[in-house]
């Protein structure tokens, strides 16, 4: 009865490189959401995503910042150009549907960018 | 104006003792309140979910919902070294997909 997984756990890059992280839903949901956790700061709401679709990405900085959930495999969010602004915690939640359920949090990829 | 303020803390109390943990927020169209906790490196562990006001309580954990005064509360009653962590709270809309977080509080238990 596995959770949320996500890999990698800790992910260093230099500036200007790209961050892939990678998120698995617990088993029997489809609904995904992205957080970002900086330092001494709440989680910071980025994207909701559903098989194939974005629904929500109100929370995404407009470059740079990219997520899909395809219909095989995990949800990944993708960091194009890294700055050492976005060294944070990245988590990854996700639901059995929509909104009003519960979301249930991954352990989490802390990215540093040197 | 943040959506959610929440002390940060940090807070020491001795073992068995019990904890009050709280936030306020501005938006009245909050309808659902999360309390999680999470243990240092961990990600948000789900403790309490409410909806709209009352009580609910889950064994030593009792979470509040003033909506009249926009104010949550957590207590955690017989405290524990186990309880040590960062307690965030968190709410939304209903039908909103996005969850809005407070900054959480640090609590060590000292046995």
């Amino acid at each position: 009865n596995a959770g949320v997984m996500q890999n990698p756990r800790h992910l260093v890059r230099r500036r200007g490189q790209e961050a892939r992280l990678r998120c698995s839903p617990m088993k029997g949901h489809s609904h995904v959401y992205w957080y970002r956790q900086l330092p001494e700061e709440g989680l910071k709401f980025m994207v909701y995503l559903q098989k194939e679709n974005i629904i929500d990405e109100s929370g995404m900085p407009k470059e740079r910042f990219s997520a899909e959930f395809p219909k095989e495999g995990p949800s990944i969010l993708r960091i194009q150009q890294v700055v050492r602004g976005d060294s944070a915690a990245y988590f990854c939640a996700s639901s059995l549907s929509g909104a009003d359920n519960e979301q249930f949090f991954g352990p989490g990829t802390r990215l540093t960018v040197l | 104006q943040k959506e959610v303020e929440q002390d940060p803390g940090p807070l020491s109390v001795p073992e068995g003792a019990i904890v009050s943990l709280n936030c306020t927020y501005s938006n009245s169209a909050f309808q659902y309140f999360m309390w999680y906790r999470q243990y240092s490196r961990k990600g948000p562990e789900l403790l309490m979910y409410t909806y709209s006001s009352g009580n609910k309580e889950d064994g030593r954990f009792t979470a509040q919902v003033d909506k009249s005064s926009k104010y949550i509360s957590l207590f955690i009653r017989d405290s524990q070294p186990s309880d040590s962590a960062t307690y965030l709270c968190a709410m939304r809309q209903t039908g909103a997909n996005n969850l809005f977080f407070g900054t959480g509080t640090r609590l060590t238990v000292i046995p």
